[in-house]
């Protein structure tokens, strides 16, 4: 089994300042992270992912996150968000193989305030 | 490419009536899901295909069934709506075997009355 712990529901922070979003995952086999963003009244895309090699994983917009496998986490950072950020991002989490089984967390709500 | 649509963006319905949502994609993707949002539980798995004429359970199947009768086509039915049924529906989809990004429709927002 697989899960995945977004231990904060809303992050508020300024704008040009650095955020972070953390994640925490469990998985009893070898997994894929990813991380996705929703806009308002819009469907998820992707950001980054994970699958293999460099821990540290660059996506768009500026966002990075790096997969610390001895404390199973990936969590996602930027080192200046801007007021555009202000988005929900979901962490996910999938095993090897099958059908491609993805769970997702609860989300986190990154409020950028102007 | 229009990658994952979903019809309709918007329904109402009142407890016990029936409807189909539909979701198409056009990138010849071999596994497409469905989820359900709802606010503080993120996204669940509803049903899922890995093929044309393939369905299997999610995670929350219950009050639900789904067709993919063609490989681009998956529906989402509902054969007696309930309150409880009341969410944003995402479609996705994915291409090859390995895990890999999926691809969100728009989402279906239903309300049930």
């Amino acid at each position: 089994a697989q899960s995945v712990t977004q231990l904060d529901s809303q992050v508020p922070v300024f704008e040009e300042a650095p955020v972070e979003l953390r994640c925490n995952y469990s998985s009893s086999v070898s997994v894929y992270l990813f991380w996705y963003v929703q806009y308002p009244n819009q469907g998820l895309q992707l950001l980054l992912k994970y699958l293999s090699g460099s821990t540290l994983v660059k996506g768009i917009n500026g966002f990075e996150a790096e997969f610390n496998k001895s404390q199973t986490s990936f969590h996602l950072r930027k080192p200046s968000v801007h007021i555009s950020d202000t988005a929900e991002y979901f962490c996910a989490v999938s095993g090897s193989g099958g059908y491609q089984k993805v769970t997702f967390g609860t989300g986190t709500k990154l409020q950028v305030i102007p | 490419n229009a990658g994952v649509t979903q019809t309709p963006k918007f329904r109402v319905l009142k407890t016990g009536q029936s409807m189909t949502l539909l979701c198409a994609q056009d990138m010849n993707h071999e596994y497409m899901y469905w989820y359900r949002q709802d606010p503080g539980m993120g996204l669940r798995l509803i049903h899922y295909s890995v093929g044309e004429g393939t369905t299997a359970k999610g995670e929350v199947p219950d009050g639900y069934n789904v067709s993919r009768l063609k490989k681009q086509n998956f529906l989402l039915g509902l054969e007696s709506a309930a309150p409880s049924q009341t969410s944003v529906y995402f479609c996705a989809s994915v291409g090859g075997r390995a895990p890999d990004e999926q691809f969100f429709g728009p989402g279906t927002r239903l309300t049930v009355l």
